[in-house]
C-alpha cells in the first residue's frame, strides 16, 4: 500500500518569509495529492490539492509543487502569517479508500 | 451550513464499557469514513462507507464496529473499548468515493479510555 513520509515535523519561521513542506510517497499509481491545514481544536481542513497531471498549482500565497518522476511534493507557503500557524498535513491516494497522510508539520510563525 | 457534526466533542470512559460517536453530514454526501489521528502518525482510516449499507475496513479497524443505515449518519462503535484506543477522532465525509474528491472532516472527538 501507499506510504506517505512528511518532512519536517516542525517548523518555525518568521512573519514574512517563506515555509515549505515536503512529502514523499511510495505508490506511483496514486494520483491525487492534497494538502489539510489543521488549526487548534478543529477537524484538518483542505487547502490545496493537486493532481498527477499538472506539476504545480498555485492560490493567492500557498502553492504546490508535483514531481512524479522522484514521487514528492512540496507545499510551499510565501509571506508567512502568525495566522499561518496551524499543524499541515499532505495526503496521497488513488481514491479516497486508499488516501494515507504524513504525519504532520506543525508550522510556528513567529510575529 | 454545510457540515460534518460529531458527538460527543470530549469523552472519557473506563475500558470495557461500550460508546457510540456520532457523525452527521448534511451535504448528502455518499462517502463516509472515521479516521484516527495520534501524534507522529498523522490520521489513520478506521472505517469507511461507499454508501448506505456499504462498510468496509480500512487501515487499522481492530476494536471498532460502524454501521451506515442512512445517508447522513456514520456512527463509530467501540464495543469494549481499551486504553490504546484512547485517540483523536474525526469524522470525514465526500461526494464521492472516487480519488480526487474533496473530503470535509468534523471537529473531532477527544476520547480518553481509562
Amino acid at each position: 500500500g501507499e506510504n506517505v513520509e512528511q518532512h519536517p515535523s516542525t517548523l518555525s519561521v518568521q512573519e514574512g518569509d517563506s515555509a515549505v513542506i515536503k512529502c514523499t510517497y511510495s505508490d506511483s499509481a496514486s494520483n491525487y495529492f492534497p494538502w489539510y491545514k489543521q488549526e487548534l481544536g478543529k477537524g484538518p481542513q483542505l487547502i490545496i490539492d493537486i493532481r498527477s497531471n499538472v506539476g504545480e498549482k498555485k492560490d493567492q500565497r500557498i502553492a504546490v509543487t508535483l514531481n512524479k518522476t522522484a514521487k514528492h511534493f512540496s507545499l510551499h507557503i510565501t509571506e508567512t502569517q502568525p495566522e499561518d500557524s496551524a499543524v499541515y498535513f499532505c495526503a496521497a491516494s488513488k481514491d479516497n479508500n486508499d488516501m494515507r497522510f504524513g504525519a504532520g508539520t506543525r508550522l510556528t510563525v513567529k510575529p | 451550513e454545510a457540515q460534518v457534526t460529531q458527538n460527543p466533542r470530549y469523552l472519557i470512559t473506563v475500558t470495557g464499557k461500550k460508546l457510540t460517536v456520532t457523525c452527521s453530514q448534511n451535504m448528502n454526501h455518499e462517502y463516509m469514513s472515521w479516521y484516527r489521528q495520534d501524534p507522529g502518525l498523522g490520521l489513520r482510516q478506521i472505517y469507511y462507507s461507499m454508501n448506505v449499507e456499504v462498510t468496509d475496513k480500512g487501515d487499522v479497524p481492530e476494536g471498532y464496529k460502524v454501521s451506515r443505515k442512512e445517508k447522513r449518519n456514520f456512527p463509530l462503535i467501540l464495543e469494549s473499548p481499551s486504553p490504546n484506543q484512547t485517540s483523536l477522532y474525526f469524522c470525514a465525509s465526500s461526494l464521492f468515493w472516487s480519488g480526487g474528491e474533496t473530503q470535509y472532516f468534523g471537529p473531532g472527538t477527544r476520547l480518553l479510555v481509562l
